[in-house]
């Protein structure tokens, strides 16, 4: 059974703190690894797309790297406006995502 | 391009009720799915579709039904309200199963 785990559950940085968040994941044949922000009381918000070990994608202050077990997510000098949910998904060839809990980031100014 | 609009934004429904949760989308996608989002559990699936007239059950779709009678439609009816469907659900597309889904803003729901 495919599974996905995200730690920790909950980040408090103070601005300008980096730091990293992680998805863990077991798929048999990953077709690709998706990450989300999600905003309270909005639908997740798609941020990146990973499909192999050693890609990494970037976007402003957010950094998504991939290995064959896990991605991490790397927030670099982070502002209060990066504070959400991030979700992390998986899907494996012809099969439907598997989403993780999420980690709830909050960034102190 | 409005993406994936759902309505209501928020319903509180007493236990037995039914209702439709409407979700629709303008980008032509093939592949529609509809989410609930509770505390602490992520995002778990509940149907899918991947294209008009084809439905299927997900990973928690006891109470639910799903029609996909024109590409730009999925509704979801609940059949008859029960407390443990107080969530907030989430409609999504993509242009196929394997690609990006795009998210609605959520419907949430109360049955009390």
């Amino acid at each position: 059974e495919d599974q996905v785990t995200q730690s920790p559950e909950a980040l408090r940085l103070q601005e300008g703190e980096s730091s990293s968040l992680n998805c863990s994941y077991t798929v048999s044949g990953l077709r690709g690894l998706f990450w989300y922000r999600q905003d309270p009381g909005k639908g997740p918000e798609f941020l990146f797309t990973l499909y192999s070990a050693g890609e990494e994608k970037e976007k402003e202050r957010l950094k998504a790297t991939l290995t064959k077990k896990e991605s991490f997510l790397h927030i670099t000098a982070p502002k209060p406006e990066d504070s959400a949910t991030y979700l992390c998904a998986v899907q494996a060839t012809g099969q439907n995502f598997v989403f993780g809990p999420g980690t709830r980031l909050s960034v102190l100014p | 391009n409005a993406g994936v609009t759902q309505t209501p934004k928020f319903q509180v429904l007493k236990t037995g009720q039914s209702m439709t949760l409407q979700c629709a989308q303008d980008m032509n996608h093939e592949y529609m799915s509809w989410y609930r989002q509770d505390p602490g559990m992520g995002l778990r699936l509940i149907h899918y579709s991947v294209g008009a007239g084809i439905t299927d059950q997900g990973e928690v779709p006891n109470g639910y039904n799903v029609s996909r009678s024109t590409t730009e439609d999925f509704p979801l009816r609940l059949l008859s309200a029960a407390p443990s469907q107080t969530s907030v659900y989430f409609c999504a597309s993509s242009r196929t199963v394997q690609e990006t889904q795009y998210f609605g803003p959520g419907t949430r729901l109360l049955v009390l």
